[in-house]
C-alpha cells in the first residue's frame, strides 16, 4: 500500500461532458504529480505539484486539461469536453522531498 | 530530451529460469533511474531506484539491477522467476529530485509471461 489513494476508480462519461478525478496522497507527500497512461504505453507526465504550488503545466495535453492542489494536501485533475482519444488511466503519484515517487491504483476513463 | 527504450515488448521465461529485462536510456544529466512493475488493472510498485553510488542495486521481490553508464543500460534481472512475476515493466529515469519538473519518463514496458 502506498498510501496514495485514488477517486474514482473507474468513470464512464459521453464525449462531451465533464469529468474530475481526486487524488489523495499522504500528509508527508510534499510533491504530487499526476501522469497518463494509455494502453501498451508507459505512464506519460502531465504536470506536478509542490505543496499547493503547480510548478509545471506545460505538459498538459491541452487546455481542455487543468489540475488543483488548494490546499497542499488532496489534488483533482479535471478535463473539460472529453474526447473519446481521452480514454486512458490517469495516475497520480506522491513524493517526500527528493525520495521515490509513490503511485495511487489510478483512474480508468472511458469516453463513449 | 530524455527518452527510456526498452527493446522487448514481450517476454517469455519458464517459471525458475533467469530473467533479465533490458532498459537503455537517454538523459542529458546524471540520470535517476527506477524499475516499476505494474499488475493489471493496478498503480505501479517501486522494485528498485539508482540514485548513485554502488551500480548494482537490490530491489524487492528479489531483483536486482546494474547501472551502465558507458552504455547508457540499468537492465533488470532475477535469478529465478516465479509465476507471480507476471506483470508488466517499466524503466523510468528523472531528474535529481527523482522528479521534479519534468517528471519521470518511462518506457513503453515489457511484458513478462510465465511458462509454467
Amino acid at each position: 500500500d502506498t498510501g496514495v489513494s485514488q477517486d474514482p476508480r473507474h468513470k464512464i462519461t459521453k464525449r462531451g461532458q465533464n469529468v474530475t478525478f481526486r487524488c489523495d496522497p499522504i500528509s508527508e507527500h510534499n510533491r504530487l504529480y499526476w501522469y497518463r497512461q494509455t494502453l501498451g504505453q508507459g505512464p506519460e507526465f502531465l504536470t506536478y505539484f509542490q505543496n499547493e504550488a503547480q510548478l509545471e503545466k506545460s505538459r498538459l495535453l491541452s487546455d481542455r486539461f487543468s489540475a488543483e492542489r488548494p490546499k497542499g494536501s488532496f489534488s483533482t485533475l479535471e478535463i473539460q469536453r472529453t474526447e473519446q482519444g481521452d480514454s486512458a488511466m490517469y495516475l497520480c503519484a506522491g513524493q517526500t522531498g527528493t525520495s521515490e515517487q509513490f503511485f495511487g491504483p489510478g483512474t480508468r476513463l472511458t469516453v463513449l | 530530451a530524455q527518452s527510456v527504450t526498452q527493446p522487448d515488448i514481450h517476454i517469455t521465461v519458464s517459471e525458475g529460469a533467469s530473467l533479465e529485462l533490458r532498459c537503455n536510456y537517454s538523459y542529458g544529466a546524471t540520470p535517476y533511474l527506477f524499475w516499476y512493475v505494474q499488475s493489471p488493472g493496478q498503480g505501479l510498485q517501486l522494485l528498485l531506484k539508482y540514485f548513485s553510488g554502488d551500480t548494482l542495486v537490490q530491489g524487492i521481490k528479489g531483483f536486482e539491477a546494474e547501472f551502465k553508464r558507458s552504455q547508457s543500460s540499468f537492465n533488470l534481472r532475477k535469478p529465478s522467476v516465479h509465476w507471480s512475476d507476471a506483470a508488466e515493466y517499466f524503466c523510468a529515469v528523472g531528474a535529481l529530485s527523482g522528479g521534479g519538473a519534468d517528471g519521470l519518463t518511462f518506457g513503453k514496458g515489457t511484458h513478462l509471461i510465465i511458462q509454467p
